[in-house]
């Protein structure tokens, strides 16, 4: 149980091109979500929590009109990158939280070319 | 302020040897503490988490922690490593329900 999965898995873009990346939760339900972006050799940076409903609560220093988080469902929340440019390039891993616990989707390679 | 350390950015270890990674806490209250293993390009997966009751967790894979409230110490261990555990592992607290990270351990297994 508590699988959450991440579609695409990896994704090329072009510079200025818009992406979107789901992360379902695939048996349970997840009022909350979470978005993070890591770096090669480097940990998970909290980027936003997405809540079922509602508006999504940014970390310090994440833009938020260029990330874009919707939570439509209690199973879905997807993250689109605006207007990517290189330096977005990067891995990005959701979570779905399940009482106090929180389970990783496997994550999202972007590349913005 | 809070945060969560892990002081050895890079450890090897020998296969079959009994391996141990650091995590200290800095935090006011007793914290809800976890531990994560990532493999190469692919998301984190629960290892064990501590909430109170016995100091001593298991987990999955072989793995235990040990909650040292006066040492603020939550090190993971392992009596004896196989090479499918080299990996990056992560200490985390959960602080009002987001997980703050710490910087990771790359473990490195040899023969």
């Amino acid at each position: 149980g508590a699988v959450v999965s991440q579609h695409p898995s990896w994704v090329i873009c072009k510079s200025g091109t818009s992406v979107k990346i789901e992360c379902r939760s695939l048996d349970f339900q997840a009022t909350t979500m979470f978005w993070y972006r890591q770096f090669p050799k480097q940990s998970l940076m909290l980027m936003a929590t997405s809540n079922e409903g509602s508006k999504a609560t940014y970390e310090q220093g994440v833009e938020k009109d260029k990330f874009l988080i919707n939570h439509a469902s209690l199973t879905l929340s997807t993250l689109t990158v605006t207007s990517a440019h290189p330096e977005d390039s990067s891995f990005y891993i959701c979570s779905a939280r399940e009482s106090y616990e929180q389970y990783f989707g496997p994550g999202t390679r972007l590349t913005v070319t | 302020a809070q945060s969560v350390t892990q002081p050895d950015i890079h450890i090897t270890v020998s296969e079959g040897a009994s391996l141990e990674l650091r995590c200290n806490y800095s935090y006011g209250a007793t914290p809800y503490l976890f531990w994560y293993v990532q493999s190469p390009g692919q998301g984190l997966q629960l290892l064990l988490k501590y909430f109170s009751g016995d100091t001593l967790v298991q987990g999955i894979k072989g793995f235990e922690a040990e909650f040292k409230r006066s040492q603020s110490s939550f090190n993971l261990r392992k009596p004896s490593v196989h090479w499918s555990d080299a990996a990056e592992y992560f200490c985390a607290y959960d602080s009002w329900g987001k997980l703050q990270f710490g910087a990771g351990t790359q473990v490195v297994v040899t023969p």
